[in-house]
C-alpha cells in the first residue's frame, strides 16, 4: 500500500534552516509528481511546492519562493524540502503528497516550529 | 493567482441531512478541482477529483459537481463519521490554491 513518511521537522530559530524528507513506498515513486503542502496551527491548507517526476519542473507558492527548494532522489524513493531563512509564519505541519490528477495520498506530516 | 472562495465556513447539520458545500474560483478552472476531508490530527483524505470523480473507497453518499468557476460537494445523507473539515483545491494553474475550509459540526 502507498506510504509516505515525513521526517526532519523540529524547532528552529528565525533565520535558520531545516531539511524535510519524505520516504515513499508502495508505488513506483519515479512515475509520480510530488508536492509539499502545509498547515499552520488551527489554520487551513496551503500548497507550497511541487516537482515533476524527473525533476524537470518545479513550482512554488509566492510565500516560500526564493527560500525553499524542492528536490527528489528517485533512486532512494525520497522527496525533500530545503527550507532556508525561516520565519515565524512558516510554523506549520508539513505534508508530502503524491500527485495523481491532484494530491491523492498524503503522509501524516512533520511539525516545523520557528521560534526564538 | 486563482482565488478559491469556499462557503459556508461552518455548517451545523444532523445525521441524515443532505449537505452542500460550494467553491467558487476567481477564474475558470475547467474541472481541475478536488475535494478533501480532514479530521482533527489527521492528514487530509481525497474524496473527489476532476470535480466529480469519486475516489476509490469513498462512500457513494459523497458527490461532486461543477465546471468552470462553480463547484459543489454534496453529502446525500450525513453519517456520524462525516463530521470533519472539508477543503476544495484547484489544480488548474500554479500556485495551486485551497478554499478556506468548511467545518461541518453536529447540530
Amino acid at each position: 500500500q502507498v506510504q509516505l513518511v515525513e521526517s526532519g521537522g523540529g524547532l528552529v530559530r528565525p533565520g535558520g534552516s531545516l531539511r524535510l524528507s519524505c520516504a515513499a513506498s508502495g508505488f513506483t515513486f519515479s512515475d509520480y509528481y510530488m508536492s509539499w503542502i502545509r498547515q499552520a496551527p488551527g489554520k487551513g491548507l496551503e500548497w507550497i511546492s511541487y516537482i515533476s517526476s524527473s525533476s524537470t519542473y518545479t513550482a512554488y507558492a509566492d510565500s516560500v519562493k526564493g527560500r525553499f527548494t524542492i528536490s527528489r532522489d528517485n533512486a532512494k524513493n525520497s522527496l525533500y524540502l530545503q527550507m532556508n531563512s525561516l520565519r515565524a509564519e512558516d510554523t506549520a505541519i508539513y505534508y508530502c503528497a503524491r500527485e495523481w490528477v491532484c494530491p491523492d495520498y498524503w503522509g501524516q506530516g512533520t511539525l516545523v516550529t520557528v521560534s526564538s | 493567482d486563482i482565488q478559491m472562495t469556499q462557503s459556508p465556513s461552518s455548517l451545523s447539520a444532523s445525521v441524515g441531512d443532505r449537505v452542500t458545500i460550494t467553491c467558487r474560483a476567481s477564474q475558470g478552472i475547467r474541472n481541475d478541482l478536488g475535494w478533501y476531508q480532514q479530521k482533527p490530527g489527521k492528514a487530509p483524505k481525497r474524496l473527489i477529483y476532476a470535480a466529480s470523480s469519486l475516489q476509490s473507497g469513498v462512500p457513494s453518499r459523497f458527490s461532486g459537481s461543477g465546471s468552470g468557476t462553480e463547484f459543489t460537494l454534496t453529502i446525500s445523507s450525513l453519517q456520524p463519521e462525516d463530521f470533519a473539515t472539508y477543503y476544495c483545491l484547484q489544480h488548474n494553474s500554479y500556485p495551486h490554491t485551497f478554499g478556506q475550509g468548511t467545518k461541518l459540526e453536529n447540530k
